[in-house]
Order: structure tokens, then sequence, then C-alpha cells
């Protein structure tokens, strides 16, 4: 039983499209990531939702839109793909929670990845 | 200067052989100290996390903080083809409240050999 699953694996796409991306956890974690993953390995954070509160949004361009419809769902919409947007798209989750105090370590649980391919 | 450094490697070792794999960062609030492994083309899963300064032990696997240098490390004795994966190190500040990110370095590719 998939923790963290997320969909399509593999997007192979045209300049100028716009795709999607989604992501759903069954952890009954409070909080989702996305992560992108460039040719280099680097992963670096875009975007995170906490039950359903957008709490971290990083210099992205505004044609990454994330959504999440519940707190088990994080969707992230691409306008107008460019080549440079050709990466590995993480989604991940953790306890975390604002409002509950911390645990410490915020450990996230990553999915196994989304390929995009902009051609 | 990034926030965390890791060397990209990539290192190649032989079967049975101890490996270490080193960190810097210059943010002196993180706290929590990761270590992830990425297997190729999956998604990287948690190997350990230590608090603060000192060090853990698991396995085959110790991971060393000295938060007065900065410096992190990850050694893995009796190193196994299995072991071959992308090592990530990773940093937060914690303690709750809205401080939910984490900082990656680069991963450092290790390749284990019969």
């Amino acid at each position: 039983d998939t923790a963290v699953s997320q969909t399509p694996k593999y997007l192979v796409t045209q300049m100028g499209n716009d795709k999607s991306i989604k992501c759903e956890q069954n952890l009954g974690h409070d909080t989702m990531y996305w992560y992108k993953q460039d040719s280099k390995k680097f992963l670096k954070i875009m975007f995170s939702y906490n039950n359903k509160e957008l709490i971290i949004n990083e210099t992205v361009p505004n044609r990454f839109s994330p959504k999440s419809p519940d707190k088990a769902h994080l969707n992230l919409h691409i306008n107008s793909l460019e080549l440079g947007d050709s990466a590995v798209y993480f989604c991940a989750s953790s306890q975390e929670s604002r409002g509950r105090v911390s645990s410490g370590a915020n450990v996230l649980t990553f999915g196994a990845g989304s390929r995009l391919t902009v051609l | 200067q990034k926030e965390v450094e890791q060397d990209p490697g990539p290192l190649s070792v032989p079967e049975g052989a101890i490996v270490s794999l080193n960190c810097t960062y210059s943010n002196s609030a993180f706290q929590y100290f990761m270590w992830y492994r990425q297997y190729s083309r999956k998604g990287p899963e948690l190997l350990m996390y230590t608090y603060s300064s000192g060090n853990k032990e698991d396995g085959r696997f110790t991971a060393q903080v000295d938060k007065s240098s900065k410096y992190i490390s990850l050694f893995i004795r009796d190193s196994q083809p299995s072991d071959s994966a992308t090592y990530l190190c990773a940093m937060s500040a914690g303690g709750g409240g809205s401080n939910y990110k984490l900082t990656f370095g680069k991963g450092t590719l290790l390749t284990v050999n019969p």
C-alpha cells in the first residue's frame, strides 16, 4: 500500500502546453510538499501546504499553481510549459502541523517522482 | 554561499570499504540533520536523523554532527553493492511553528563495486 503516490510517473509534452501532476498520501500527515529535482539531482522545495493552507511558496514562476482540495491531496498544475521545467517533481508529506508542538525533526516521506520532459 | 554544501562525487569504492560522506552548512539555526538515500529512479527515503551535535549509530551507519564546525558526516561500514545510491543530507531549524522547510544538499552519488 503506497504511502505517497503521485501520477503520472512519466510525462512527455511540448513547450507551451499545460499539464498537471497529482499526489495523494494515506499516512494521515498534515503537511504536503512539492520538490523539484533537476538533472544534477539538486532537490529544491517549491511549495508546502499544511491542512490545505499554503505555508511555503518559494521563488517559483506563477505558471506553477498548487492546489490542495484536502489534506491528503496536493496537485501541481503547470501552465505554458518551458524547456527548463524538465525535471523530476517529487511530492512529499510530513506530520508537522501548525498549532501543534513539533515533535522535532521534520521527517518527509517522498513519492516515487514524476519525470517531466518538455520538448 | 549556499546554505548546504555537499560534494556531488561521484564516489566509487570496493565492497567492504568504509565510506565517509559529508556536508557543510552556513545557517547556525539548523538543529535537525538528516540523511536521505535515493536509489536510481526512486524517491528519497530517510536513512537516519540526529538532533544537535553528537553521534548516532544504526547498524552499519553512523551519523555525526559537529555544530561548532557546521559539519555533518555519514559513515557506512562494510559497504555493500546495495548501498549504491545518491545520499542527500538535509537540515532544518525544527521547533515546529511555521518552520517546515527542509534544506537539502546536492547529494553524493556512491557506487560500491563487488
